[in-house]
């Protein structure tokens, strides 16, 4: 257990609906994390936040996807109309640092299977 | 696109062995590389990490080599053991100063008794 925690673990959905995942990182990690994982690859670069600010997104993430961190503190990860290619592993990680480089902590993901 | 890629899909190894998995990567600029292991059904977990300034680090069973020259890093596992068994990425920031990682395709380990 990294610390990191994902809600929920697994989520199936029709195609069309909309979904909701939660990310609580280590609480004093100022940095915030999604990746996306299809089976057999690598986790691909979604979006990242410094503290409350989402300061990239990939241009994976349509306008389908929306991410926020209020607070600073746990972010949401919000697909909607989802589409069987979204279906995947959403993997939220955290870091602390001022710095490049500083260790990414990874959560166990949501696997998300769409119908 | 990636910038990071491992030969191998897939590695067996005898218990007891020690493994050796391999990674290259594109951009000569490249100056911190992390090795993560992802066990089935959980999030990738770091192992260890070298940054451009150094041939070599070790940590506990584990060895991080990096060839500048060719681009190269491999990770070397002593004495592999059956909780080994995993898929091992590569992993580095794809532009300098950048925070963000890309990860390579993953080789899986897999451990014979």
């Amino acid at each position: 257990d990294t610390g990191v925690s994902q809600d929920p673990r697994h989520k199936i959905t029709k195609r069309g609906q909309n979904v909701t995942f939660r990310c609580d990182p280590i609480s004093e990690h100022n940095r915030l994390y999604w990746y996306r994982q299809t089976l057999g690859q690598g986790p691909e670069f979604l979006t990242y936040f410094q503290n409350e600010a989402q300061l990239e997104k990939s241009r994976l993430l349509s306008d389908r996807f929306s991410a926020e961190r209020p607070k600073g503190s746990f972010s949401t990860l919000e697909i909607q109309r989802t589409e069987q290619g979204d279906s995947a592993m959403y993997l939220c990680a955290s870091s602390w640092g001022q710095g490049i480089n500083n260790e990414q902590f990874f959560g166990p993901g949501t696997r998300l299977t769409v119908l | 696109g990636e910038s990071v890629g491992l030969h191998l899909p897939t590695l067996s190894v005898q218990e007891g062995d020690n493994s050796i998995i391999n990674c290259a990567y594109s951009n000569s600029a490249s100056d911190y590389f992390i090795w993560y292991k992802q066990e089935s059904g959980k999030g990738p977990q770091f192992i260890i990490d070298i940054r451009s300034n150094m041939d070599k680090r070790q940590g506990q069973r584990v060895t991080v080599l990096l060839n500048k020259t060719v681009k190269h890093l491999s990770l070397q596992i002593a004495a592999t053991q059956p909780g080994d068994s995993a898929v091992y990425f590569c992993a580095e920031p794809p532009r300098t100063n950048d925070y963000k990682l890309s990860f390579g395709a993953g080789t899986t380990v897999t451990v014979r008794a």
